[in-house]
């Protein structure tokens, strides 16, 4: 990735299950935002936290925000089939000219 | 809204060729973005405009690529001479300024060079 990376590189999970994926950057940042990959196809933003906010909450997804440590967690609840693909956190970085930078992305996939 | 649309598809074409990606973002977004997708590099910020203007271009490989945006509703992604190492998936996104960046991303144009 340009400037971060996310944890674990690929997750395997049963459906019901909670799936949590970690995300870590270097800059910086005006806001950190998760987006979501299926196979083949473009990316799809999920949820987005400001850099002054610890946690957001939208539906079964969870993402906390910690600065200081420069690290974001993504949850997901109660997981679903329809929840296998590929998750990116990404970020706009703070200062000098504002741009949109993706992490390398984990997979995840989660078996009926 | 049809969302952000990329043409083509798909694209193989032979190392020297030029190649051509076009996009259309979503009508009222004023910022678009050309990203780069391999497996080895995972997502890459090529290039970003807002209303029209290249803002950053530091992610463009070399001097063989160029973009352009004539019109808000209109960008392109050229590669003259390509190479086999540009093979990659090449997407477009679009957003508001005042959004946050939060992205539209099309489907992306898969070019392969041989």
């Amino acid at each position: 990735s340009q400037q971060g990376e996310e944890d674990p590189q690929a997750l395997s999970i049963q459906e019901g299950e909670n799936a949590t994926m970690n995300c870590s950057y270097k800059t910086s940042i005006n806001n950190l935002q998760w987006y979501r990959q299926n196979s083949g196809r473009g990316l799809v933003h999920l949820i987005l936290i400001r850099s002054n906010e610890r946690e957001k909450h939208s539906g079964r997804l969870r993402v906390t925000l910690d600065t200081s440590k420069k690290s974001s967690s993504l949850l997901i609840t109660a997981s679903r089939a329809a929840d296998t693909a590929s998750y990116f956190c990404a970020w706009v970085t703070q200062g000098g000219s504002e741009k949109l930078v993706f992490g390398k992305g984990m997979k995840l996939t989660v078996n009926p | 809204d049809a969302g952000v649309i990329q043409s083509p598809r798909h694209e193989v074409t032979e190392m020297g060729q030029e190649v051509t990606l076009r996009c259309k973002p979503i009508s009222g977004h004023n910022s678009l973005f050309w990203y780069r997708q391999t497996m080895m590099r995972g997502l890459e910020l090529l290039i970003y405009f807002n209303n029209n203007v290249p803002i950053d271009d530091s992610g463009m490989p070399e001097d063989r690529f160029s973009a352009k945006m004539p019109n808000a509703s209109f960008s392109t992604l050229k590669i003259q001479p390509s190479e086999p190492r540009d093979s990659a998936v090449y997407f477009c996104a679009s957003s508001l300024m005042n959004s946050y960046f939060e992205a539209f991303f099309g489907q992306g144009t898969r070019l392969t060079v041989v």
